[in-house]
């Protein structure tokens, strides 16, 4: 079975706080995503890398960065947190095979919560 | 870019009975790939099914079917039998066919199961 975790389960951080999300996956797996989930706006796409020391922005990659120096850890980073970053945040991985319809294996998330 | 849409926030169904879960797209793409993922209450993301644009044929998978209208950019997901551990928040997700894993999800909708 694919696992993959998740630092916290919860956390409450002080706006202009740095804060450090850690995702770690058990299965190889080349692709890492972040995503943050809001209610009514679904989950979406901050960073993802297709490799190590590869990233790429998403859609809303402002006021974040990633870091990922092993394969199977890849981390979210808040440099100055504040309070509109409070959310849920979804890592998740996957192997490409080449099919397209490739799972994405998802952490249980970290409900973030800025003071 | 490609746009996800599922208009129903919240829907219910009584156990037993079958139950429709609306999503809509928009893309200028025709090689493309669909998903529905559901997330049970404080519990990981989970791939429920998954369609190939190019594949005419419904996926399914047990109690769980799609509809595929590829013209009308449809994708509903239909759940037969409800079951108490149905209740979950369901999202809709595109994939484009090119190399990139990225997903766009749709912002979800909420179903609960009336026993």
């Amino acid at each position: 079975d694919v696992k993959v975790t998740q630092s916290s389960r919860y956390l409450v951080k002080r706006t202009g706080e740095k804060v450090f999300l850690e995702c770690v996956q058990d299965m190889d797996h080349e692709n890492m995503f972040w995503y943050r989930q809001d209610p009514g706006l679904g989950l979406r796409l901050i960073y993802f890398s297709y490799d190590v020391k590869m990233k790429e922005k998403g859609d809303i990659p402002e006021g974040y960065s990633v870091s990922r120096e092993k394969k199977e850890r890849f981390s979210l980073i808040l440099e100055s947190a504040s309070t509109n970053q409070t959310s849920m945040y979804l890592c998740a991985s996957t192997k490409p095979t080449g099919v397209g319809t490739d799972t994405q294996y998802f952490g249980p998330g970290t409900r973030l919560t800025v003071l | 870019a490609q746009t996800v849409t599922q208009s129903q926030p919240e829907m219910s169904v009584q156990e037993a009975e079958t139950v429709t879960l609306s999503c809509t797209y928009d893309t200028s793409e025709s090689d493309y790939y669909l998903f529905w993922y559901k997330q049970p209450p404080s519990r990981q993301m989970i791939l429920v099914i998954r369609q190939e644009a190019y594949k005419q044929q419904n996926a399914t998978e047990n109690r769980f079917s799609v509809n595929f209208q590829k013209a009308a950019k449809s994708f509903s997901l239909k759940i037969s039998d409800s079951q108490l551990g149905d209740a979950a928040m369901y999202f809709c997700a595109y994939r484009s066919g090119g190399g990139n894993e990225k997903l766009t999800f749709g912002t979800g909708t909420r179903l609960t199961i009336i026993p």
